[in-house]
């Protein structure tokens, strides 16, 4: 069974500053998708960013980049210019080419110091 | 409405209640997903629908854990004899069926607590 790890409860960043969420993953699959979602205290998850697994180029959104280690199976997220809104869980999923439901880790709470 | 919503946003039940739980997903929208959010952990797949039918139901955690979708529109999901256990957000998320290509948009979720 695939499973996502990961491994910082909490983390905390100043304001303009850059940050690294970690995420890893278990998988015997070729054809899979990773996503980074947030989960602001509204509750409502909002998708950040998305990397197809056969895609070798990282993906980027404006102040979001990831950094996909498929050998590794590693996909961390990296924050630039860090900003107040930032604050939220992130949380790292994955999907199975050949399933539909999204498989999450446990998330990573992130502060955002002014 | 141009996102997900999701009713109640809040539920107080008592042990052995059964409660219901609905989601309207985005218009148009043929793919329907249930997760549950235990507090601290991520979220737990529970069902998926495709139209009205439920090709996968492998997460729901028991019998005492239904869902029903009508018109290809609106979700219910019924707990039947309510435990403490089950207290948890549920997450409702739909999408467009794009394929390969699919994002799923999720709604506010409903925040159950069983005392």
């Amino acid at each position: 069974a695939q499973t996502v790890t990961q491994s910082q409860p909490e983390m905390s960043v100043q304001e303009a500053e850059t940050v690294t969420l970690s995420c890893t993953y278990d998988t015997s699959e070729s054809d899979y998708y990773l996503f980074w979602y947030k989960q602001p205290p509204s509750r409502q998850m909002i998708l950040v960013i998305r990397q197809e697994a056969y895609k070798q180029q990282n993906a980027t959104e404006n102040r979001f980049s990831v950094n996909f280690q498929k050998a590794a199976k590693s996909f961390s997220l990296k924050i630039s210019d860090s900003q107040l809104g930032d604050a939220a869980m992130y949380f790292c999923a994955y999907r199975s080419g050949g399933h539909r439901n999204l498989i999450f880790g446990k998330g990573t709470k992130l502060s955002v110091k002014p | 409405g141009a996102g997900v919503s999701q009713s109640p946003s809040n539920k107080v039940t008592e042990k052995g209640k059964d409660v219901e739980l609905r989601c309207d997903p985005i218009s148009g929208h043929t793919a329907l997903y249930w997760y549950r959010q235990r507090l601290g952990q991520g979220l737990e797949f529970l069902i998926y629908f495709q139209g009205n039918s439920a090709p996968d139901k492998s997460g729901l955690p028991s019998d005492r854990f239904s869902a029903e979708r009508t018109g290809e529109s609106v979700s219910t999901l019924t707990i039947q004899r309510t435990q403490q256990e089950d207290s948890a957000v549920y997450l409702c998320a739909s999408s467009s069926d794009a394929g390969s290509e699919e994002t799923q948009y999720f709604g506010p979720g409903t925040r159950l607590l069983v005392l």
